[in-house]
């Protein structure tokens, strides 16, 4: 089966940049996807198709894929921005893939 | 707007079964692929199923295979996930998710819009 990697747990601090990674055999060949759960709600879609961002996701929010890894960068963080992060991948054995989330702390 | 309406919470004996329904509104609800994503307290999103916009291709994740089925009725614009032979591991915040296009499967598959989610309690 397909798995995507994250590091547990990534610390900011206010106006800074974050950067989550997203870990998978050939990701780049694939499209790469990743939502915003902040605590208590559901997912937001924040990245699409690699680098994407849906209309109403602040700039700040960027992405890319290459290789092995893709990355979700956080630029100018905010306290609003402390959520759990999921990557996203759809792979042809075993279809919808999720990485194990990463939560970012603002401090 | 997208608005993703899941159906209340349930509590079921283990071995036991239950139907979701998730009633959408806000687009053309037959064009868009709809999935069923879950998450168990305090852990990640797993996704469970997915149906494509027509109704004529099915996914499942091995964990629910053969336990549970997907389905919808687009004259009613809603999307079911009918659950057996549930086991204690299947306890879930039940999210209902739209797809961003009609299939439901390849590389193009995610998921723009989510419901808020129904409690599943799996419990003797």
């Amino acid at each position: 089966s397909y798995e995507l990697t994250q590091p547990p747990s990534v610390s900011v601090s206010p106006g800074q940049t974050a950067s989550i990674t997203c870990s998978g055999d050939k990701l780049g060949d694939k499209y790469a996807y990743w939502y915003q759960q902040r605590p208590g709600q559901s997912p937001v879609l924040v990245i699409y198709q690699n680098n994407k961002r849906p209309s109403g996701i602040p700039e700040r929010f960027s992405g890319s894929n290459s290789g092995n890894t893709a990355t979700l960068t956080i630029s100018g963080t905010q306290t609003m921005d402390e959520a759990d992060y999921y990557c996203q991948a759809w792979d042809s054995s075993s279809f919808v893939v999720f990485g194990e989330g990463t939560k970012v702390t603002v401090l | 707007d997208v608005q993703l309406l899941e159906s209340e919470a349930g509590l079921v004996q283990p071995g036991g079964s239950l139907r979701l329904s998730c009633a959408a509104s806000g687009f053309t609800f037959s064009n868009y692929a709809m999935n069923w994503v879950r998450q168990a307290p305090g852990k990640g999103l797993e996704w469970v199923s997915g149906i494509s916009g027509g109704g004529g291709s099915t996914y499942y994740a091995d964990s629910v295979k053969d336990r549970f089925t997907i389905s919808r009725d687009n004259s009613r614009n809603t999307v079911f996930l009918h659950m057996s032979s549930l086991r204690a591991e299947d306890r879930a915040v039940y999210y209902c998710a739209k797809g961003a296009r009609g299939v439901a499967a390849g590389t193009g598959s995610y998921f723009d819009n989510w419901g808020q989610g129904t409690l599943v309690i799996v419990s003797a």
